[in-house]
């Protein structure tokens, strides 16, 4: 089953924040996050490895809770260019499937 | 390396006919993954490889898709007598090794008529 990520769908102004969530059903090894631009491949946004740890990079970030297998995306003061869908991605432990979760999509407005 | 590639972009097949895709990994990377993604959905998991042994396979799969990575380098997938509900982009990516970034390839969009 694949992991089940909330919102679904979001429109932001540009400048406005906004969080994605990433829970799975499964013990994780790594969270990992990508972005998708209509008709593209997925993008690589980053990677998660420990329970707790938290990464970013320019205004995105990303906390990971091994315990709960959850993870959050957060997207501090959007720009245009963040639009697309975004997608978690889970190694789960004991197995050797990467799993992509149901996505968000997110559409920043002018 | 300019990363992975795959071939064709595109295929527009008739329904019943087999079809071929081919999938080339950046070149260290032993690890391969087939991935199927339809139109607002998140890519589906397909299959995995590990050098040239397929480790895991969707129970989703059905036994008309094979895939092959003969000697651990480049994959084929295969889909026999296709059926209109195979429509879809077929994604490949490749990793270095478990909890490592993948790679995608662009992708071949099936169409079946």
């Amino acid at each position: 089953q694949q992991p089940v990520q909330s919102p679904q769908a979001v429109i932001l102004r540009e400048g406005e924040d906004a969080v994605i969530n990433c829970s799975s059903s499964k013990a994780l090894y790594s969270v990992h996050w990508y972005r998708q631009k209509h008709g593209e491949a997925p993008v690589f946004l980053m990677i998660l490895l420990k329970g707790g740890e938290q990464k970013g990079h320019d205004k995105i970030s990303a906390s990971f809770n091994e315990k709960k297998q959850q993870s959050s995306l957060y997207l501090t003061a959007s720009q245009l260019s963040y639009s697309g869908t975004y997608f978690c991605g889970t190694e789960e432990v004991g197995t050797y499937k990467y799993i992509f979760g149901t996505g968000t999509r997110l559409k920043v407005l002018a | 390396d300019t990363g992975v590639s795959q071939d064709p972009r595109h295929k527009i097949t008739k329904r019943g006919q087999n079809v071929t895709f081919r999938c080339d990994p950046i070149s260290e990377h032993n690890r391969l993954y087939w991935y199927r993604q339809t139109l607002g959905q998140g890519p589906e998991f397909l299959t995995y490889f590990q050098n040239e042994a397929q480790l895991e396979k969707s129970r989703l799969l059905s036994d008309r898709f094979s895939a092959e990575r003969p000697k651990g380098s480049f994959s084929t997938l295969e889909i026999q007598r296709t059926e209109q509900g195979d429509s879809a982009m077929y994604l490949c990516a490749s990793t270095l090794g478990l909890n490592t970034e993948a790679f995608f390839g662009q992708g071949t969009r099936l169409t079946v008529v």
